[in-house]
C-alpha cells in the first residue's frame, strides 16, 4: 500500500541554519505530495504543496521539489528562525483516491536563538 | 471565513461508554475528512465524504466506529463501548474535493479514556 516515510527527529538547530527534512514515499499511482505544519498549540495547516514530477513548492521560504526518480519530496529552508520550530509532516494523497491523506510519522524542528 | 470547527474540545470518559464527536466543516466544501493523531500510530485516516457518494470506510480501525454526515455538512465521529487505545486527539478537515486541493484542519477533540 501506500506509505510516506519521514526522517526522525527531534531536530534541533541554530537560528539561520540550513534546514532538510528528507521525505520519501510509495504509492502505485500518481500522487499529489504535500508538506503540513503543526505550530504549537496549534492546528494543521498547509505548507506547501507539488501535484506532479519536477513541480517545485514554496512558502514561507520552505521548498521542496517532487522527485519521481527517487520517490522524494525532501523540504528546505535557506535558513530558519526560532518561529519555524513546529512539527513537519510530509503526506500523499493519491490519484482519484478522494484526496485522503497518508502522512509521515512527523518531525519536530526546534530552533535555537 | 469561519473555519472548521469540531467539538467538544475535549472528552473523557470511561471504558465501555459511547462517545459521538462533531465537525462542523467550511461551508461550500464537499469533502470532509476524518484523521486520528495518537502517539503510537502518528496521523492516521479514518474515513472520507464527498458530496452524496457513499463514504470511504476503508481507514475504519474497527466496527465500533462509525460516522455520517447530515445534509451534506456537519459529521458526526461515533465510538462505541470506547477502548482506552482509542484515546487520541480526533481530527476533521474539509476541502473543496479531489486529490489536490487543499485540506483545512480543525483544532480536533482530544478524548482521554479511563
Amino acid at each position: 500500500g501506500n506509505s510516506v516515510t519521514q526522517m526522525e527527529g527531534p531536530v534541533t538547530l541554530s537560528e539561520e541554519a540550513f534546514l532538510t527534512i528528507n521525505c520519501t514515499y510509495t504509492a502505485t499511482g500518481y500522487p499529489s505530495l504535500f508538506w503540513y505544519v503543526q505550530y504549537p498549540g496549534e492546528g494543521l495547516q498547509l505548507l506547501l504543496k507539488a501535484t506532479k514530477a519536477d513541480d517545485k513548492g514554496s512558502n514561507k521560504g520552505f521548498e521542496a521539489t517532487y522527485r519521481k526518480e527517487t520517490t522524494s519530496f525532501h523540504l528546505e529552508k535557506g535558513s530558519v528562525q526560532v518561529s519555524d520550530s513546529a512539527v513537519y509532516f510530509c503526506a500523499l494523497s493519491e490519484y482519484n483516491q478522494g484526496g485522503k491523506l497518508i502522512f509521515g510519522q512527523g518531525t519536530e524542528l526546534s530552533v535555537k536563538p | 471565513g469561519a473555519g472548521v470547527s469540531q467539538s467538544p474540545s475535549n472528552k473523557v470518559t470511561e471504558k465501555g461508554k459511547d462517545v459521538e464527536l462533531r465537525c462542523d466543516p467550511i461551508s461550500g466544501h464537499t469533502a470532509l475528512y476524518w484523521y486520528r493523531q495518537s502517539l503510537g500510530q502518528g496521523l492516521e485516516f479514518l474515513i472520507y465524504f464527498q458530496g452524496n457518494s457513499a463514504p470511504d470506510k476503508s481507514g475504519l480501525p474497527s466496527d465500533r466506529f462509525s460516522a455520517e454526515r447530515t445534509g451534506g455538512s456537519v459529521s458526526t465521529l461515533t465510538i462505541q463501548r470506547t477502548q482506552q487505545e482509542d484515546s487520541a486527539v480526533y481530527l476533521c478537515a474539509s476541502s473543496k474535493g479531489g486529490d489536490s486541493y487543499e485540506q483545512y484542519f480543525g483544532p480536533g477533540t482530544r478524548l482521554t479514556v479511563t
